[in-house]
């Protein structure tokens, strides 16, 4: 069975610094193009990045490059989300969300997303 | 920029038929997915490639794509159906590549 489980979010203060976490298991995480999406409280789902299989290539949303890192360890099947210079905007819960390997691409698993509160 | 516009709100009774459309320019050139999302839950695929339904989703439902709106259809509408549904597409000539829509609240009366 695919399973996604983040972590790492909770309450931080603007202007600090925030690294989340999802585990994945039931596939072979390794071969898999993996995205972070992210929703604030009664808002949209908004994505922000992507890293491929081989952390090759990364994308990121306009509206947090520069502030935000992808990364991912295919050893322990993990995908990591550096996030810096947080805002009250980037208040939201986090989404980790498997990418399927052939075009035409979407989501097919998602994780249960960590909530992550920016706030003095 | 591209935009996935969706309707706000639709509204429907038990039963009946609703739409929930996905507007951009020439969108019918592109594949679009749906997703459902309950309140507290993570978003759920409902319709992948325009209109293929992954294992599990009812045949309730059911997408449609051409020109320049992308349709989710679900027919016989059930109180459990209600939810938000989003759409997407990724563009691969793009190092932006995913979009959604901004969301569709679908009420059942």
């Amino acid at each position: 069975e695919v399973q996604l489980v983040e972590s790492g979010g909770g309450l931080v203060q603007p202007g600090g610094s925030l690294r989340l976490s999802c585990a994945a298991s039931g596939f072979s995480f390794s071969s898999y193009g993996m995205n972070w999406v992210r929703q604030a409280p009664g808002k949209g789902l908004e994505w922000l990045s992507y890293i491929s299989s081989s952390s090759t290539t990364v994308y990121f949303a306009d509206s947090v490059k520069g502030r935000l890192t992808i990364s991912r360890d295919n050893a322990k099947n993990s995908l990591y989300l550096q996030m810096n210079s947080l805002r009250d905007e980037d208040t939201a819960v986090y989404y980790c969300a498997r990418r399927i390997a052939v075009a035409p691409y979407y989501f097919d698993f998602w994780g249960q997303g960590t909530l992550v509160t920016v706030s003095s | 920029s591209y935009v996935l516009t969706q309707p706000p709100s639709v509204s429907v009774a038990p039963g009946q038929t609703a739409g929930i459309t996905c507007g951009a320019s020439y969108i019918g050139t592109k594949s679009v997915h749906w997703y459902q999302q309950k309140p507290g839950q993570a978003p759920v695929l409902v319709v992948y490639d325009d209109s293929d339904r992954p294992s599990g989703i009812p045949e309730r439902f059911s997408g449609s794509n051409s020109g320049n709106t992308a349709t989710l259809t679900i027919t016989r509408v059930e109180a459990g159906d209600e939810a938000d549904y989003y759409c997407q597409v990724w563009d691969t000539s793009s190092d932006h590549p995913v979009l959604f829509g901004g969301g569709t609240k679908l009420t059942v009366l």
